[in-house]
């Protein structure tokens, strides 16, 4: 069974700009969440989309949203990109119940100039 | 509030034995959860816990006390391979929260 898969793996931006970052989950896994990850903070929770609905979100500002599409892929895009922003977006998914296991992607390393 | 504390660093020697701890007080409890996650690579998935006690997988054991808000990870015969940040990880009411991880360097 195939893993994870993020796309793209790196991206530089700059302050202002916007960007999509796309996940597809291992098949069969209807639930998708998404992590942002910095040396300073670990890994911090940003929402958990379920057959295309948002279950959870994190403390993140409006800036930071999301959607999930019929065939469970997931997208979360961020506007308006400030340099604080850097930092490694990992998606994760799992198959349904609340104490599945949750299965990473390798990631995406955003840099924001 | 949730909050989860293991130490960010240690240092083992090849083929010793390393025991990482993980505290965590959380709003309900549904399972903890033991990643491995190498420089520059995503977290992979090592153990889960949801009933006290210990559970043993090969050279990587993890143990879980409810009642204490505690787990640790337990790494036999060190390998260098090792040297990794190990993420304790709480599932409660919540999504999954994560501590900030213990680095592991794993010296020969």
């Amino acid at each position: 069974k195939a893993g994870v898969t993020q796309t793209p793996r790196y991206l530089i931006k700059t302050r202002g700009q916007q960007v999509t970052l796309s996940c597809s989950p291992i098949s069969g896994h209807r639930s998708v969440s998404w992590y942002q990850q910095t040396p300073g903070q670990g890994l911090q929770f940003l929402f958990e989309y379920f057959s295309e609905t948002q279950r959870n979100k994190g403390n993140f500002p409006g800036r930071f949203s999301g959607r999930q599409f019929s065939n469970s892929r997931s997208e979360m895009n961020v506007s308006t990109l400030e340099l604080g922003d850097s930092a490694l977006y990992l998606c994760a998914s799992s198959s349904n119940s609340h104490t599945d296991t949750q299965y990473f992607g390798p990631g995406t390393r955003l840099t924001v100039l | 509030g949730q909050n989860i504390d293991q130490p960010t660093e240690m240092t083992a020697t090849e083929g010793a034995i390393v025991q990482i701890n993980c505290t965590y007080q959380t709003s309900g409890f549904n399972g903890l959860f033991w990643y491995q996650q190498h420089a520059g690579e995503a977290p992979t998935f090592l153990s889960y816990n949801v009933l006290d006690g210990l559970e043993e997988k090969g050279r990587f054991s993890s143990f879980l006390s409810r009642s204490k808000g505690y787990s640790y990870l337990l790494l036999k015969e060190l390998q260098m391979k090792d040297s990794a940040s190990y993420l304790c990880a709480v599932k409660g009411n919540t999504p999954l929260v994560f501590g900030k991880g213990t680095r592991l360097s794993v010296i020969a």
